[in-house]
């Protein structure tokens, strides 16, 4: 059983549109979190979630929204896409305390932007 | 301060000798936890090893193997006998509690070839 999943695995949209990459996990974590990857490897935290508050990183452009409708899931909606919006997108997983707090990463979108 | 620091972009290996990935942190945190992660070019970002702040040895997992050194806030993987699946990108990473949750902190990553 894949214990974080996102789907699609690649995206490709023109500028201005309007998309959505969902996440689910099965580990029972607390915590969700989404991550941009750029074309350099540097990975960029967006948001992280748990089922009591969002935190949002405040460099990322509020065209881009989390929404979590339940523990398991945390979607992602960019609204009018733009050229710099191309990255390779990870969600992950982890637990809100206790253990190792290991970060759980799911396969990875690729979004490219025409 | 940068939280996780990895000063090599880029390694070289021979196969089957050993390698070090070095990583140093920074962080007021007393209960921090430190990762390290496997990028291969297939994309997906795989958990290689922990190590908690309190713990007392180096954390081991197969091949892998972290030597931290808490005094000098480092956290360097030492793969031992490398193989040609092991061309990938490392990233170093590390856990701050706080009281709004985790907070994780990446490194920028150092590219390691496995040369045959």
């Amino acid at each position: 059983d894949t214990a974080v999943s996102q789907t699609p695995k690649y995206l490709v949209t023109q500028m201005g549109n309007d998309k959505s990459i969902k996440c689910e996990q099965n580990l029972g974590h607390d915590t969700m979190y989404w991550y941009k990857q750029d074309s350099k490897k540097f990975l960029k935290i967006m948001f992280s979630y748990n089922n009591k508050e969002l935190i949002i990183n405040e460099t990322v452009p509020n065209r881009f929204s989390p929404k979590s409708p339940d523990k398991a899931h945390l979607n992602l909606h960019i609204n009018s896409l733009e050229l710099g919006d191309s990255a390779v997108y990870f969600c992950a997983s982890s637990p809100v305390a206790g253990g190792t707090d290991t970060q759980y990463f799911g396969p990875g979108t690729r979004l490219t932007v025409l | 301060a940068q939280k996780i620091t990895q000063t090599q972009p880029g390694m070289f290996v021979q196969e089957k000798e050993a390698v070090t990935l070095d990583c140093t942190y920074d962080t007021s945190d007393p209960s921090y936890g430190l990762f390290w992660y496997k990028q291969p070019s297939s994309g997906e970002m795989i958990f290689l090893i922990y190590q908690g702040s309190y713990d007392q040895q180096n954390a081991t997992e197969g091949r892998y193997s972290l030597n931290f050194q808490k005094a000098r806030k480092s956290a360097n993987l030492v793969i031992s006998a490398s193989q040609l699946g092991d061309s990938a990108m490392y990233f170093c990473a590390m856990r701050e509690r706080s009281n709004t949750g985790n907070q994780f902190y990446f490194g920028t990553g150092t590219s390691l070839t496995v040369i045959p």
